[in-house]
């Protein structure tokens, strides 16, 4: 089946440790998303590409830095994690076909920092 | 104003009964609207799309679109027990990106 795929599910980091996530998908979109989001909070929109074209949120901490190396994979790096960046994180995909306006999620990555 | 509204619950109802959530939004120029189901420790699941005012239904679920009053809901007919988790309203404008509420916690007791 067509899918979303992020790995790890869980991850646990030292404070200050770098850690990356990586997100694939077999959905072949051309736009991919990734979201922070804490517990009872509304999922927060860090940055997405459309194709190659890298779009950051103002609000974005330049401690998040992102790459997709190709249409199935993007990944998700945090430079120097802090206490306050342990939560969900999750991948999304969007585009073709009929249902091109809709987003579709990953299971997330838990990240826990120590 | 937050740009998506929606009451945070949690909104409790037997099991059988009709579950009704609503969101409102603030940007007129919102064309795509739709509904995440999201259990607790889990991602977001899509389970309804709406994009023109009226209607939308697929099985237990009805979407209700009024553009002119900024408004979306959400029916849920038969409740479950497994009905209940949070239940995300989306808005897009003419841009990529989505605008989340923070969610409606449903509760479906036995």
């Amino acid at each position: 089946d067509a899918m979303v795929i992020q790995n790890p599910r869980y991850q646990v980091t030292q404070f200050g440790k770098p850690v990356t996530l990586s997100c694939s998908q077999t959905l072949n979109h051309n736009v991919m998303y990734w979201y922070q989001q804490k517990s009872s909070q509304a999922p927060k929109l860090l940055f997405h590409y459309y194709d190659k074209d890298f779009n950051n949120e103002a609000d974005t901490p330049d401690n998040f830095q992102s790459r997709r190396p190709n249409t199935s994979f993007c990944f998700l790096d945090i430079r120097s994690p802090g206490l306050g960046d342990a939560a969900m994180y999750l991948c999304a995909t969007r585009g073709g076909g009929m249902s091109y306006n809709e987003q579709f999620f990953g299971p997330g990555t838990r990240l826990t920092v120590l | 104003q937050k740009e998506v509204e929606q009451n945070s619950g949690p909104l409790s109802v037997p099991e059988g009964a009709i579950a009704s959530l609503n969101c409102t939004y603030s940007d007129r120029g919102s064309q795509s609207f739709f509904w995440y189901r999201q259990y607790s420790g889990k991602s977001p699941e899509l389970i309804m799309s709406i994009y023109s005012n009226g209607d939308k239904e697929d099985g237990r679920f009805t979407a209700q679109l009024n553009k002119a009053s900024q408004y979306v809901s959400l029916l849920i007919r038969d409740s479950q027990p497994s009905d209940s988790a949070t239940y995300l309203c989306a808005v897009k404008a003419n841009t990529d990106k989505l605008i989340f509420g923070t969610g409606t916690r449903l509760q479906v007791f036995p």
